[in-house]
């Protein structure tokens, strides 16, 4: 497609479970981001890839979460162990280069923890 | 944690008024990025002014940029209904690794 895909676009799930959230970038993009938009903490950073590489993760709120992104292209973040101030929405984000470039933004995965 | 600060945080205009936000920010930065997000979708870019620059302009959009004030406002021009969305300021203080640092976001309403 044209744009940053994300899938699901919603999830709902019980506290303790583990979710997989999936970004396919803008194809060419070598930079990946993924980002954390919430009520009460607006949009938090998370992680950045440049190319398969994530060179700093201290960005991630906890151990329960990890990210990898294989090919140069597709993402996963995943949360274990999912909390209820897990809620939020997870938006992804590509660019051509992380250099002065705008960012693509998918629609996001809307997480819901009951 | 938040770098930008968005004023205001609500804005209503009737059609065809024009619309100023502002952001201001705390850190040095590479350029500075507008963001507009309609309700349950994601973030689109509208522009990017770099730290040397001091205004830009696309279609309707005006945007400038004070680094010694660390501020930067966003003019929309002739507003329209569908220019009702939240308008966000994000700086990026360069290299990628830090990813865009946004503000807290102006949630604009046009009244047709």
């Amino acid at each position: 497609g044209a744009g940053v895909s994300q899938s699901p676009s919603n999830k709902v799930t019980e506290k303790g479970k583990d979710v997989e959230l999936r970004c396919d970038p803008i194809s060419g993009h070598t930079a990946l981001y993924w980002y954390r938009q919430s009520l009460g903490q607006g949009l938090e950073f998370l992680i950045y890839f440049q190319g398969n590489s994530a060179p700093d993760k201290s960005g991630l709120p906890s151990d329960r979460f990890s990210a990898e992104r294989t090919g140069g292209s597709v993402s996963t973040l995943t949360i274990q162990r999912t909390q209820q101030e897990d809620s939020a929405v997870y938006l992804c984000a590509s660019s051509f280069g992380s250099y002065n470039q705008p960012q693509h933004f998918g629609d996001g995965t809307r997480l819901s923890i009951l | 944690s938040q770098q930008g600060e968005e004023d205001p945080q609500a804005l209503s205009i009737q059609e065809g008024e024009n619309a100023t936000m502002n952001c201001s920010y705390k850190t040095s930065i590479n350029n500075l990025q507008w963001y507009r997000q309609n309700s349950g979708r994601g973030l689109v870019h509208l522009i990017l002014i770099r730290s040397n620059e001091r205004e830009k302009h696309s279609g309707r959009l005006r945007v400038t940029l004070d680094t010694s004030k660390k501020s930067s406002s966003l003019l929309i021009t002739a507003s329209r209904a569908a220019d009702t969305a939240s308008y966000f300021c994000a700086t990026d203080r360069g290299g990628g690794a830090d990813g865009l640092t946004f503000g807290k976001g102006t949630h604009l309403i046009i009244q047709p």
